[in-house]
């Protein structure tokens, strides 16, 4: 699976947009950009992920570049609960052969 | 309520035991993963199994055993071989039989050895 960098961590305004950027420059072509989230001390959460279009559910919006090398998470109007580690994860989903690599992600802080 | 349950929450041991960690889904999924996180680091993969009967080793598999006897239950030991057990291990499933399915995780099981 194709590696990625994510800031170690970002603050941002209870209310406003919080924008989470990951780098995966060496992504290949069927590889999927997942996004999970770490409350402390509790298990991750699946957000949102994507191939190449944009992706929007009830969490969140999931913005990749043309090139693909990039992707934005967006939680459009943060809250103070969604304060967390957020986890940009690539990885191929094959048949028999599922797993998971997850880094040490971006922790985010939302300020009152 | 459909979902992943991992017990106990907290577990204390004294070096040198063994001790299994307890992991149940009733989602119905073919693939069941065990994670370990250290404070400050992300995941790392222990063991994982795609079905019934048969697991294979992640990345951290040495002092670990697992076991899939049902498709519902993937318990985890940490045995003594294990030189820091000391973390918090996390208990994942998902639908392993379709592509771009995502997994759902367990609340997780703090393990301290003392």
């Amino acid at each position: 699976d194709a590696k990625t960098t994510q800031p170690t961590s970002m603050d941002c305004a209870e209310g406003r947009a919080a924008n989470l950027p990951c780098n995966h420059s060496t992504i290949s072509g069927n590889e999927y950009v997942y996004w999970y989230r770490q409350i402390h001390s509790q298990g991750p959460q699946y957000i949102i992920h994507g191939l190449k279009n944009n992706e929007t559910n009830e969490m969140a919006s999931l913005i990749i570049t043309e090139d693909r090398k990039s992707s934005t998470l967006i939680l459009p109007h943060a809250t103070l609960r969604d304060t967390a580690v957020y986890y940009c994860i690539v990885r191929v989903s094959n048949f028999g052969n599922e797993k998971l690599t997850f880094g040490t992600g971006t922790r985010l802080t939302i300020i009152p | 309520d459909g979902g992943i349950t991992q017990s106990p929450k907290y577990l204390f041991r004294k070096e040198g035991q063994n001790v299994t960690l307890s992991c149940e889904q009733n989602l119905n999924h073919d693939a069941m993963y065990w994670y370990r996180q250290d404070p400050g680091q992300g995941l790392r993969l222990i063991y994982y199994s795609q079905i019934v009967n048969d697991f294979q080793k992640g990345d951290i598999a040495e002092g670990y055993s697992v076991s899939r006897e049902k498709k519902e239950s993937f318990p985890l030991t940490v045995t003594s071989a294990q030189k820091n057990p000391t973390a918090f291990y996390l208990c994942a499933s998902s639908i392993s039989r379709t592509t771009n399915t995502e997994a759902f995780f367990g609340q997780g099981t703090r393990l301290t050895v003392v």
